[in-house]
């Protein structure tokens, strides 16, 4: 059984530049949400994409964006990083757009430390 | 602002013994609850969903109820193993939300041999 996969693990950048997150779904789900994670909060949800579209957005500014691809898997690009964008970024998927009996799946995350 | 509070932050239980702690979460347009267990350097993994009040649902020794109409739910284990040291983390659903999860911070579970 595949589960979520997320790449890369780490990464530092500096402030300003732009970073691109991937991350593989599940296999046979459609839907995939991402969530930023500041160290001793929970996560905040940050969008989420069901067949290719963005179907939901939480409060982050234009400059977070994402893609699905047709085999579902997911990008999170996040231009002119700041420094408060250093977090541990998530990815679920899950079966359905909505909430699911069986919860997300989630991957290991990508830490991003912005210099 | 919709927040979703866990409590204790942290917890130090004796291997063995019984344990539960709480989340409170909005009550008014409820959807669902989910919990997760977060091991350190893992993935947070699906627990329980809950969406009726008065549900109560159980995995092993873990097991989790649900109220609605107060807002809280409760996660419960029961003779407390090693293993069992995680963060536990809930999540709220509301109806109209974007399919956004309202977490809250979680809570520490530290299980002592």
């Amino acid at each position: 059984e595949t589960g979520v996969t997320q790449s890369p693990t780490h990464l530092i950048k500096t402030r300003g530049q732009q970073v691109t997150l991937r991350c593989s779904s599940q296999s046979g789900h459609n839907t995939v949400s991402w969530y930023q994670q500041a160290l001793g909060q929970g996560p905040q949800f940050i969008f989420q994409y069901y067949r290719e579209e963005e179907n939901g957005r939480g409060n982050f500014p234009p400059r977070f964006s994402g893609l699905q691809f047709p085999n579902y898997s997911s990008e999170l690009n996040v231009n002119a990083l700041e420094l408060d964008d250093s977090a541990l970024y998530l990815c679920a998927s899950s079966l359905a757009a909505g909430t699911t009996s069986y919860g997300y799946t989630f991957g290991s995350g990508t830490r991003l430390t912005v210099v | 602002i919709l927040n979703v509070e866990q409590s204790p932050q942290s917890l130090h239980v004796q291997e063995g013994d019984s344990t539960n702690f709480t989340c409170s979460f909005p009550s008014s347009n409820f959807y669902a609850l989910h919990w997760y267990r977060w091991e350190t350097a893992k993935s947070p993994e699906a627990l329980f969903v809950m969406t009726l009040n008065g549900d109560e649902k159980k995995k092993g020794r873990i097991s989790a109820t649900l109220n609605t109409k107060e807002g809280y739910s409760y996660l419960y284990i029961k003779g407390s193993q090693p293993e069992d040291s995680a963060t536990y983390l809930c999540a709220s659903l509301l109806r109209g939300s974007n399919y956004q999860l309202i977490w809250g911070a979680g809570t520490k579970l530290i299980i002592k041999p």
